[in-house]
């Protein structure tokens, strides 16, 4: 119940393309969802996040669709820039995100130039 | 304005030794997580503290490892008498208090523990 799963593992994408990546969560409780980002020896950093009363959230280049019955939820790339290059992961949270963030596994992206 | 500082970057210990982590979260907030990471593998949720307080430890080894967040001070993660599978990259998260409109977490550098 507290297991959140993120597919794909790895993805690789030319430059310019639009990079998907999904996690799908079986905890009702969850309702804050944010994206992080995180480069070779450095830290996760916030992307995006979204909580389910809304269906999509955009910032810049970065979309998140949420689809609250299906318990599923995406992270869309626009315009994918091999500075993009990273791994990201989902994760979850419930009380509005004050409580601890289940993470899923990550997806290494490869943008190639 | 910091970002939440954690230190050592690198720490090295001989197995049976203890490991000392410390955070030093953002300033104006009053909440600290610590999650650990494997290779290539994702987080996963260690304690969650307050200033004096655990709020929740049900991440945490139930042995040779603790976690405090004096009224003064870091955070400290402690591991006592390590061995080789607490090889890992150690991260703290802040957030702001509980009732302020943004619960985001966010994270230090990590510090990367190696037990020889």
């Amino acid at each position: 119940q507290q297991q959140v799963k993120q597919s794909p593992q790895s993805l690789i994408v030319q430059k310019g393309g639009i990079s998907i990546i999904n996690c799908a969560y079986e905890n009702t409780a969850f309702d804050y969802f944010p994206w992080y980002q995180q480069f070779p020896g450095k830290g996760p950093a916030l992307l995006i996040a979204i909580r389910p009363d809304v269906s999509e959230k955009k910032e810049g280049r970065f979309t998140i669709s949420f689809n609250k019955s299906a318990k599923q939820f995406s992270l869309h790339i626009m315009d994918s820039q091999p500075g993009d290059s990273a791994t990201y992961f989902c994760a979850a949270s419930s009380q509005g995100g004050s409580e601890k963030l289940v993470f899923g596994k990550g997806t290494k992206l490869t943008v190639n130039p | 304005n910091a970002g939440v500082m954690q230190n050592p970057r690198h720490l090295v210990r001989r197995r049976g030794q203890e490991a000392r982590l410390r955070c030093s979260p953002m300033k104006g907030h009053s909440h600290v997580y610590w999650y650990r990471q494997l290779p290539e593998e994702g987080l996963k949720f260690m304690v969650y503290l307050q200033k004096e307080n655990i709020i929740d430890e049900s991440g945490m080894p139930k042995e040779r490892f603790s976690a405090e967040f004096p009224k003064e001070g870091p955070s400290i993660l402690r591991i006592q008498q390590v061995v080789r599978g607490d090889s890992a990259a150690y991260f703290c998260a802040s957030s702001p208090a509980i009732d302020f409109p943004q619960e985001t977490q966010y994270f230090g550098p990590g510090t990367r523990l190696l037990v020889l």
